[in-house]
């Protein structure tokens, strides 16, 4: 079974488009969180839920909200997409906040055409 | 810069072999963590070593830390063809951030 799961793997759409990657966790974890990976491997926060309340939001253009509906899920929603959100997104959960290990999904991997 | 500098940023070595990668960090930690992505993946959390703890071991991975230095190093033993992969540490400081470097590529040649 998988811990942390993301859909879509890939998803490649045009410039202002408006895109939702979902995440979903099956570890019984209070704590998800959302990072942005660039070509050169540079893995960046963006945000971090705890029990459904948002505990980190990095500097993050406004035209990314996160939504967590429960503990298990943290979607993400791209409004207006730009060629810079080109990019390996990440989701990840651990139980508890502030440095317990995390366990991460495959990715999903996003081309701006 | 508030994030975390591994080195070297490639490294090459054969099967059976060992490989020691260093991570430098800036601000106080809580813990530090290491973590291996391999190609196309997810990260896997590897160890965690806390800050009053100077060595940890799992298998063939040795993690050290030096606060005086604010520094880690991981090393992996008899390393086969399955540890190539990227290797980053993260500084879990004290302020609910994870402070991320910018991994280690480790290539093991058969």
């Amino acid at each position: 079974d998988t811990a942390v799961s993301q859909t879509p793997k890939y998803l490649v759409t045009q410039m202002g488009n408006d895109k939702s990657i979902k995440c979903e966790q099956n570890l019984g974890h209070d704590t998800m969180y959302w990072y942005k990976q660039d070509s050169k491997k540079f893995l960046k926060i963006m945000f971090s839920y705890n029990n459904k309340e948002l505990i980190i939001n990095e500097t993050v253009p406004n035209r990314f909200s996160p939504k967590s509906p429960d503990k298990a899920h943290l979607n993400l929603h791209i409004n207006s997409l730009e060629l810079g959100d080109s990019a390996v997104y990440f989701c990840a959960s651990s139980q508890g906040e502030g440095g317990q290990p995390q366990h991460f999904g495959d990715g999903t991997r996003l081309s701006i055409l | 810069s508030q994030q975390g500098e591994e080195d070297p940023q490639a490294l090459s070595i054969q099967e059976g072999e060992n490989a020691t990668m260093n991570c430098s960090y800036k601000t106080s930690i809580n813990n530090l963590q290491w973590y291996r992505q391999n190609s196309g993946r997810g990260l896997v959390h590897l160890i965690l070593i806390r800050s009053n703890e100077r060595e940890k071991h799992s298998g063939r991975l040795r993690v050290t830390l030096d606060t005086s230095k604010k520094s880690s190093s991981l090393l992996i033993t008899a390393s086969r063809a399955a540890d190539t992969a990227s290797y980053f540490c993260v500084n879990a400081g004290n302020n609910r951030k994870l402070i991320w470097g910018l991994g280690t590529s480790l290539a093991v040649n058969p």
